[in-house]
């Protein structure tokens, strides 16, 4: 599959804990972005790599969240001290030189 | 004001028919336009990009009304697999690529 990837699919987690989250890009795409999504909005744009570089970070990414992408390959999202109100859906975008996306599965995050 | 606006829907309609969604923009400085679409619980997917000047692709029409701010999408004679919510997404200049999504339409296509 030459798709994006992303695991896991589901991560059902209790309050407080952490959770790491992984995405594998289409290999030739060189920027990757993470999103969430919860129900009855469209998804909503947390960070970007190009690269290995993070180059952009929405507000709404609090101290809690942290994202990786060390070799320029794959990237992690990490959530500490997950809440209720992280439950939503995370996905990951990957993109070359055009400006088309696409989208990996994404991983649906239960915080209980 | 969202940046992206849709009629959330959700739009019934029978086989067959041709059936139009609309999407408004409120950043003059967009730059790029695109319909997603997206089945229940599942990720979006890209349809098509959409041009000034209107392309087409297969049953799937999209135009760009630049001086409106306005973007469509037509669905023509509308399969039962057409169900889904339809995702209208612009890119504004000078921030690396990343979408602004509208909320969704949500298309129920009966027999």
């Amino acid at each position: 599959d030459t798709g994006v990837s992303q695991d896991p699919r589901h991560k059902i987690t209790k309050r407080g804990q952490n959770v790491t989250f992984r995405c594998d890009p289409i290999s030739e795409h060189n920027r990757l972005y993470w999103y969430r999504q919860t129900l009855g909005q469209g998804p909503e744009f947390l960070t970007y790599f190009q690269n290995e570089a993070q180059l952009e970070k929405s507000r709404l990414l609090s101290d809690r969240f942290s994202a990786e992408r060390p070799k320029g390959s794959f990237s992690t999202l990490e959530i500490q001290r997950t809440e209720q109100g992280d439950s939503a859906m995370y996905l990951c975008a990957s993109g070359g030189w055009s400006n088309e996306q696409y989208f990996g599965p994404g991983t649906r995050l239960t915080v209980t | 004001r969202k940046e992206v606006e849709q009629d959330p829907g959700p739009f019934n309609v029978p086989e067959g028919a041709t059936v139009a969604f609309n999407c408004t923009y409120s950043n003059s400085a967009s730059q790029s336009f695109f319909w997603y679409r997206q089945d229940c619980r599942k990720e979006p997917k890209l349809l098509m990009s959409v041009y000034s000047s209107g392309n087409e692709d297969g049953r799937f029409t999209a135009q760009l009304n630049r001086a409106s701010q306005y973007i469509s999408l037509l669905i023509r004679d509308s399969k039962l697999s057409d169900s889904a919510t339809y995702l209208c997404v612009v890119i504004r200049t000078g921030t690396a690529s990343k979408l602004t999504f509208g909320t969704g339409t949500r298309l129920q296509v009966t027999l």
